[in-house]
């Protein structure tokens, strides 16, 4: 069965220092997106992506974080310059297309900054 | 979208029917219900989607009241696997990027 992808599983950096992370969403889909979950917490939602641009942004999602997808396959998440509140859980997640489908989440990058 | 409440925290004993409530009194006309999980910190999974008939898959059952003002999901033989935070979202099928707005759902417990 296809899945989303993410790398890597773990990451820890500095606080300042830039992260991207990676993800490999499921081959056949149009829309994509990341969200986060700080731990204990809610999952939030950070972006939406379709045709080779940003369709929504949340607040959370301010000039520190880009996405982009370089090729056909990857889709990214960078944060410039890291801060000890970007730490959680990033999942990416992706859909098909049309209104009604599912989106299918990866398992997730644990990003650590210290 | 609409919002939802759904019971903190609920228990299930194992082979039995666990039956997940989640009111959404203000849901507007062309609003779906979606149901998502969230087994330990993984990436949340879909389970089932509604607009007002009932809905059965592999996973589960979604039973929509004839209001629409409430729906509940029902996995019909609990397993220790189906522990997990169980979320109920409300939301249009059209417009902007389809975001999913997660409430703190329900924390199923499957026991023996």
């Amino acid at each position: 069965e296809p899945e989303v992808t993410q790398t890597p599983s773990h990451q820890v950096t500095q606080m300042g220092q830039e992260v991207i992370l990676r993800c490999v969403p499921i081959s056949n889909h149009l829309y994509f997106y990341w969200y986060r979950q700080i731990l204990g917490q809610k999952v939030e939602f950070l972006v939406s992506f379709y045709n080779n641009e940003i369709s929504e942004k949340s607040e959370i999602f301010d000039d520190q974080f880009s996405v982009e997808r370089p090729d056909g396959s990857n889709f990214t998440l960078k944060i410039r310059s890291t801060k000890l509140e970007d730490s959680a859980m990033y999942f990416c997640a992706s859909r098909f297309r049309g209104d009604y489908n599912e989106q299918f989440f990866g398992p997730g990058t644990r990003l650590t900054v210290l | 979208d609409a919002k939802t409440t759904q019971p903190p925290s609920m228990d299930c004993a194992e082979g039995r029917a666990a039956n997940l409530p989640c009111n959404h009194s203000t849901i507007s006309g062309n609003e779906y219900v979606y149901w998502y999980r969230q087994i330990h910190s993984q990436g949340p999974q879909y389970i089932i989607h509604g607009l007002k008939n009932n809905e059965t898959n592999e996973m589960a059952s979604l039973i929509i009241t004839e209001d629409r003002k409430s729906s509940t999901l029902i996995l019909p033989h609990a397993t220790l696997r189906d522990t997990a935070v169980y979320y109920c979202i409300v939301r249009v099928a059209t417009g902007g990027g389809n975001k999913l707005t997660f409430g703190t759902g329900t924390q199923l417990k499957v026991e023996l």
